[in-house]
């Protein structure tokens, strides 16, 4: 059981190009997550979805892009890189509904990311 | 919206008991309390979680006062791989998403 997988694990980029994160996991999870987590600071929210054909967005959503064609993959789309999108990356999976156990994440390994 | 507040920094002599504090003054009737942690960042693992009652499990024990207002993480007998940073959430935003705050960083010592 692989649980939650990122690939790559690191990534340099130059300014202005574009590059998807990928992520899958094997639960069977309907809501998955992509942070992004600064130097010395907590993980903050990208994009998130609910579900196959359903995303919305998060606390920091700008310059990235999300569909989620299927249970498995919640890939993160970054258009056109900037200095200011260096971090690193972690999606997220968890089991849908509201009650005791439902709200645990479960987090991948990360991406880390370099935009020179 | 709910908001933590965690101290800094922590140390913890190896085996000793880390009590890891965090005020919730703010939370919810229906909001639990999540602890994770961050070991060089890898990406945060859950640890456990509660709404009123203690809680045990195979990694921590989670102390929550009686009018919810704080909590407190035990590690009964930490190791030096015990040392990262420690997250305590109440607030769930966003669907069902975390929000995230500095944490509490923990040092075990040898």
């Amino acid at each position: 059981n692989a649980g939650v997988t990122q690939t790559p694990k690191f990534q340099v980029l130059k300014t202005g190009q574009s590059m998807t994160l990928q992520c899958a996991q094997d639960m069977n999870h309907e809501y998955m997550s992509w942070y992004r987590q600064d130097p010395g600071m907590g993980l903050r929210l990208i994009h998130y979805s609910v579900g196959a054909g359903i995303t919305d967005q998060g606390e920091v959503p700008n310059g990235y892009n999300v569909s989620r064609s299927t249970t498995e993959d919640f890939p993160l789309r970054l258009l056109s890189a900037a200095p200011s999108q260096t971090s690193v990356y972690f999606c997220a999976s968890s089991p849908s509904g509201q009650g005791r156990g439902k709200n645990i994440q479960y987090f991948g390994a990360g991406t880390r990311l370099s935009v020179l | 919206d709910a908001k933590t507040t965690q101290p800094p920094s922590m140390d913890c002599a190896e085996g000793r008991a880390a009590n890891l504090p965090c005020n919730h003054s703010t939370i919810s009737g229906n909001e639990y309390v999540y602890w994770y942690r961050q070991i060089h960042s890898q990406g945060p693992q859950y640890i456990i979680h509660g709404l009123k009652n203690n809680e045990t499990n195979e990694m921590a024990s989670l102390i929550i006062t009686e009018d919810r207002k704080s909590s407190t993480l035990i590690l009964p007998h930490a190791t030096l791989r015990d040392t990262a940073v420690y997250y305590c959430i109440v607030r769930v935003n966003y669907g069902q998403n975390f929000v995230f705050g500095p944490g509490t960083r923990l040092s075990v010592l040898p």
